[in-house]
């Protein structure tokens, strides 16, 4: 089973500023990584897949890079309704699994 | 517009059963592949079971093989997922998902969670 490792657990920011979240493989799983975004109380929203392709409707401020085993999502300036937690999935090999989550709070 | 409704969870205890239901609209159902994902109080995401479009190919992951069973009615636009001899461990929020179209096993809809408790 492929382990997705994410850092850091929680993410202090303020408003307007950048934040960067990194997300690591157990074992190479080429581009085939995807980021959700969960608000408290609601389902995960996908917001990339294939490392860096953005899934309808995602604003452009949220970008993705990375292949092999290191990914990270970029969110250029945080707006209030980013504060949630991000979550990355390799869909390379079954089983699919998902990283543990970071939190994105507000400093 | 994509919808998903799931519906039959509850209070179970030990040992019992539930089915789950979840009602798609807004899309061609037959065309995608579904799956269910579920999360347990507190915690992170676990794809538990994945159904392809033809219903042929039927993925579970290792914690509920042998005791859960996916099925889908293109009839109806209905996903389902049965579930047997469940433990505490199996308490958790049950999401239905479909899966992006350009990306297969990557999930760009969900419902709105269904919560299964197990306990005595």
């Amino acid at each position: 089973e492929v382990v997705m490792t994410q850092s850091p657990a929680t993410l202090s920011v303020s408003p307007g500023e950048r934040a960067s979240l990194s997300c690591g493989a157990s074992q190479t799983v080429g581009r085939n990584v995807a980021w959700y975004q969960q608000k408290p109380g609601q389902a995960p929203r996908l917001l990339l897949y294939g490392a860096s392709t953005r899934a309808t409707d995602i604003p452009d401020r949220f970008s993705g890079s990375g292949s092999g085993t290191g990914f990270t999502l970029t969110i250029s300036s945080l707006q209030s309704e980013d504060f949630a937690v991000y979550y990355c999935q390799q869909y390379n090999n079954w089983p699919l699994t998902f990283g543990g989550g970071t939190k994105v709070e507000i400093k | 517009q994509v919808q998903l409704v799931e519906s039959g969870g509850g209070l179970v205890k030990p040992g019992g059963s539930l089915r789950l239901s979840c009602a798609a609209s807004g899309f061609t159902f037959s065309d995608y592949y579904m799956g269910w994902i579920r999360q347990a109080p507190g915690k992170g995401l676990e794809l538990i079971s994945y159904i392809s479009s033809s219903g042929n190919t039927l993925i579970y992951s290792d914690s509920v093989r042998g005791r859960f069973t996916i099925s889908r009615d293109d009839a109806t636009n209905s996903l389902f997922l049965q579930m047997n001899t469940l433990g505490a461990e199996d308490t958790a929020v049950y999401y239905c998902a479909r899966t992006n179209i350009r990306a297969r096993r990557t999930f760009d809809y969900w419902g709105q969670g269904i919560l299964v408790t197990v306990s005595s």
